[in-house]
């Protein structure tokens, strides 16, 4: 059964505040996502990864930076946590396929800054 | 005009319905196409692809209009377990996704 993985559920920071926000996949993808969810807006893409030490900017990056030290690892960071950053966090994976192929989501982390 | 537009609903339609949603899309050059599902509270998970020939999955169909720029999901005889947001996918280039907003549908009894 194919997973990704995230390392909170939930998490509570307080503004100003470091987080780290660490993705899992065991498919041996490729290509590695972080999306933010909110009501209203859908998903917007705020970076992403199509190999290892390779990322590139979404959508919505202010505010954000990433890792990808290794091939199943993504994580994602907030320098300095921000009320706005008030969200659900979403990691996907996918393989390579020219044409785009099936993202496989997490179960994401709904993070709040207080 | 957004890249990837839905009708955000929702859509209450009784069980035994049939019921469809587009989705448009801005990017004239867009190559590939995805319904996702995504129940209260979960991850999206895909539902199924969009081939420039159309696409049917047991009640679900789905079918790309180039012309128009719109892609199409139809659910014949819904149920219950239908209950979920849908989201249209439009990929950028070769593996970036542009996810539209999402329809939500309530089938119920």
């Amino acid at each position: 059964d194919v997973k990704v993985t995230q390392s909170s559920r939930y998490l509570v920071k307080r503004t100003g505040e470091k987080v780290f926000l660490e993705c899992v996949q065991d498919m041996d993808h490729e290509n590695m996502f972080w999306y933010r969810q909110d009501p209203g807006l859908g998903l917007r893409l705020i970076y992403f990864s199509y190999d290892v030490k390779m990322k590139e900017k979404g959508d919505i990056p202010e505010g954000y930076s990433v890792s990808r030290e290794k091939k199943e690892r993504f994580s994602l960071i907030l320098e300095s946590a921000s009320t706005n950053q008030t969200s659900m966090y979403l990691c996907a994976s996918s393989s390579g396929q020219v044409g785009g192929s099936e993202q496989f989501f997490g179960p994401g982390t709904r993070l709040t800054v207080l | 005009r957004k890249e990837v537009e839905q009708d955000p609903g929702p859509f209450n339609v009784p069980e035994g319905a049939t019921v469809a949603f587009n989705c448009t899309y801005s990017n004239s050059a867009s190559q590939s196409f995805f319904w996702y599902r995504q129940d209260c509270r979960k991850e999206p998970k895909l539902l199924m692809s969009v081939y420039s020939s159309g696409n049917e999955d047991g009640r679900f169909t789905a079918q790309l209009n180039r012309a128009s720029q719109y892609i199409s999901l139809l659910i014949r005889d819904s149920k219950l377990s239908d209950s979920a947001t849908y989201l249209c996918v439009v990929m950028r280039g070769s593996y970036i996704p542009t996810f539209g907003r999402g329809t939500s549908l309530i089938v119920h009894p």
